[in-house]
């Protein structure tokens, strides 16, 4: 079953601006994880947040974790055309599996 | 480092044959490999868990029979989709862990089942 659960489903920017995607989960986590997604290809990592850490930056990323809602955000600035891919949030819950959500799109017009 | 490949990348065939896809960590080697479906434009719904030398594990509702995964080493595990049908079509994601926290993905493999 998923159990994130990403808003919005699609997100259409120009270059330059800031795109923020956000995901909420039910159950407890070890971590959550946000990872991309180009048309048609696999997936790539971006970034792992405990459940002990409220906020990560990896590069134009910064991904906030709120566990008393249940919910994390991604933040992408300076938005370049090249960042138009899908991205989803999983989460970690303790086993080796994770739980993806339904994932949102993301245009980057030049 | 931690790449994952997967072969063949698409792969169309007949009603009724069976299909093997490949899944390598090709510079580390992987304690657990996974195995995802996806359909257009949805997410990614975990098929079975992999671990080498071990049975896979299942999730609900994913047939067993049909869906045959081998580990055979740590920087290998394969899925054998049989007596594939129209429905089977999808696209195919392998993954690999190491810490069992990340996940590393394969580029996927397309499946079209005429």
């Amino acid at each position: 079953s998923q159990q994130g659960e990403e808003d919005p489903q699609a997100l259409s920017i120009q270059e330059g601006e800031n795109a923020t995607m956000n995901c909420s989960y039910k159950t407890s986590i070890n971590n959550l994880q946000w990872y991309r997604q180009n048309s048609g290809r696999g997936l790539v990592h971006l970034i792992l947040i405990r459940s002990n850490e409220r906020e990560k930056h990896s590069g134009r990323l910064r991904v906030t974790l709120d566990t008393s809602k249940k919910s994390s955000s991604l933040l992408i600035t300076a938005s370049r055309a090249a960042d138009t891919a899908s991205y989803f949030c999983a989460t970690h819950t303790g086993y080796s599996t994770l739980t993806f959500g339904k994932g949102t799109m993301l245009l980057v017009s030049p | 480092g931690a790449v994952v490949s997967q072969h063949p990348s698409w792969v169309i065939c007949k009603s009724g044959t069976s299909v093997k896809i490949e899944c390598r960590s090709l510079d580390f080697q992987a304690t657990t490999m996974f195995w995802y479906r996806q359909f257009p434009k949805q997410s990614l719904m975990l098929m079975a868990t992999s671990n080498e030398g071990s049975k896979a594990t299942y999730e609900q509702g994913v047939e067993k029979d049909k869906f045959l995964i081998n580990h055979a080493s740590l920087t290998l595990s394969t899925l054998t989709v049989t007596s594939a049908h129209p429905e089977d079509s999808s696209f195919y994601i392998c993954s690999a862990s190491i810490l069992e926290e990340t996940q590393y993905f394969g580029p996927g493999t397309r499946l079209l089942v005429l």
